[in-house]
């Protein structure tokens, strides 16, 4: 059974600092991994979506990396914004299952 | 474009008391997710629904449980009866198909007092 594992719950950096965020999972045969924004009383907001042939996938000040070996991945925030304040989810999508498994979540807050 | 829609978005019910969800999902998408997301956790998923037919509903508790998705379309997860633990969110999401990304919905918020 796929685990999705986020560390830490909860990350507060000034603004402006650069911070990335850890996603680890225990079975490394996972078809793609996607990170997702989700705002207070709101739904998730796809940010990067990274096949298990990719090692990596940008989006403006957005950086995803995978290691499928390690079963981690990492999202990587540039000159980070209040407005970046959300909580961030991880998900994967194993082989042969349409099924995303979540991550608990890291809720990020940037302090102006 | 519009995105997933899903009504109502708050509702506070007594236990016992029966609940309805409704989603309508992107246009032309095919499948459709339920998912329950409790308090500081990720979305657990409850039902998939290729076009009409439920693909993955392994995960419903389907003895107070039941959705449906009526031409392929529209879809509405029921509750009955509610009990106090079914207090979360309830998401709903659309793709074009299994493999592609899903778009959520902002979600129903259950109390159930």
């Amino acid at each position: 059974k796929q685990e999705v594992t986020q560390i830490p719950a909860a990350l507060s950096v000034p603004e402006g600092e650069n911070l990335v965020l850890n996603c680890s999972f225990t079975d490394s045969a996972i078809y793609n991994l996607q990170w997702f924004r989700q705002d207070p009383g709101k739904g998730l907001t796809s940010l990067l979506l990274i096949q298990s042939s990719q090692r990596e996938q940008t989006s403006g000040r957005l950086n995803a990396s995978l290691d499928k070996s390690s079963g981690r991945s990492t999202l990587y925030i540039a000159a980070s914004q209040p407005g970046d304040s959300a909580t961030y989810l991880c998900a994967v999508r194993n082989f042969g299952n349409e099924k995303l498994t979540f991550g608990t979540g890291t809720r990020l807050t940037i302090i102006p | 474009e519009a995105g997933v829609v899903q009504s109502p978005r708050y509702k506070i019910i007594e236990k016992k008391q029966p609940v309805a969800f409704w989603c309508n999902p992107i246009s032309g998408h095919n499948t459709l997710y339920w998912y329950l997301q409790n308090l500081g956790q990720g979305p657990e998923l409850l039902i998939r629904y290729e076009n009409e037919e439920a693909v993955d509903d392994s995960q419903l508790p389907k003895d107070r449980f039941s959705a449906e998705r009526l031409k392929g379309v529209d879809s509405t997860l029921k509750i009955q009866p509610a009990e106090l633990g079914d207090s979360a969110v309830y998401l709903c999401a659309s793709s074009l198909d299994g493999l592609h990304t899903q778009y959520f919905g902002p979600g129903t918020r259950l109390t159930v007092l």
